[in-house]
């Protein structure tokens, strides 16, 4: 089993602020782990994804998370917040066993910029 | 390069009626899904097809939900019935290979159900 949970549905910073979206994750087995957003009436955009090759992964449009198993987290993070940034962000854990391309997500966080 | 498309966008339905949501996948992918996004939720999985065979339909909620992709091409989530709950946007993505954990998944718009 596994499942995902997002701290805070909405979250607002400064233009140029740092970003940090939460995410924790459960996972019996060694996860995969996804970031994606959703831009108003578009679909899910991939952002990263960890796949074990490393801890620190860099993603589109200057994002990037660190895998700590550790915290069993993943946080996203973008150290300056841009007005086109506002969107909808998805975490999200697959694995790598049966069943594997179910994709569980999390309740998602809302960002807001303010200018 | 064309995406990932689903028809209608929006579908208004009185309860009890019955609906066809269609997804058009990125061509030549193999694996295509289906989602809900209830509002305020993340996409939660419904099935998946790998080319024409559906290999898991166990996200179904229940038996007024069905989905086919004949061809292994388009596919199409028919919904018998539908009910108040059943209001959500449907999501379809779909990937090139036989999927794992790790493979990217293409999304659509969605198509945003309300049932009256």
């Amino acid at each position: 089993a596994q499942s995902v949970t997002q701290l805070g549905s909405h979250v607002s910073v400064s233009e140029g602020a740092l970003v940090l979206l939460r995410c924790n994750y459960s996972s019996s087995v060694p996860p995969y782990l996804f970031w994606y957003v959703q831009y108003p009436n578009q679909g899910l955009q991939l952002l990263l994804k960890y796949t074990s090759a490393a801890t620190l992964v860099k993603g589109i449009n200057g994002f990037e998370a660190e895998f700590k198993k550790s915290e069993t987290s993943f946080h996203l993070t973008k150290p300056s917040a841009h007005m086109s940034d506002a969107a909808e962000y998805f975490c999200a854990v697959s694995h790598s066993g049966a069943g594997s391309y179910q994709l569980t997500f999390g309740k998602g966080t809302k960002l807001s910029v303010i200018p | 390069g064309a995406g990932v498309s689903q028809s209608p966008r929006y579908k208004v339905a009185k309860r009890g009626q019955d609906v066809a949501l269609r997804c058009d996948p990125i061509s030549g992918h193999v694996s295509l899904f289906w989602y809900q996004q209830a509002l305020g939720q993340g996409p939660e999985f419904l099935t998946y097809f790998q080319n024409e065979a559906q290999l898991d339909k166990s996200g179904l909620p229940s038996d007024r939900f069905f989905a086919e992709r004949p061809e292994g091409s388009v596919s199409t989530l028919k919904i018998q019935r539908t009910q108040q709950e059943d209001s959500a946007v449907y999501l379809c993505a779909s990937s090139l290979k036989v999927t794992s954990g790790v493979d990217e998944q293409f999304f659509g718009p969605g198509t945003r159900l309300t049932v009256l």
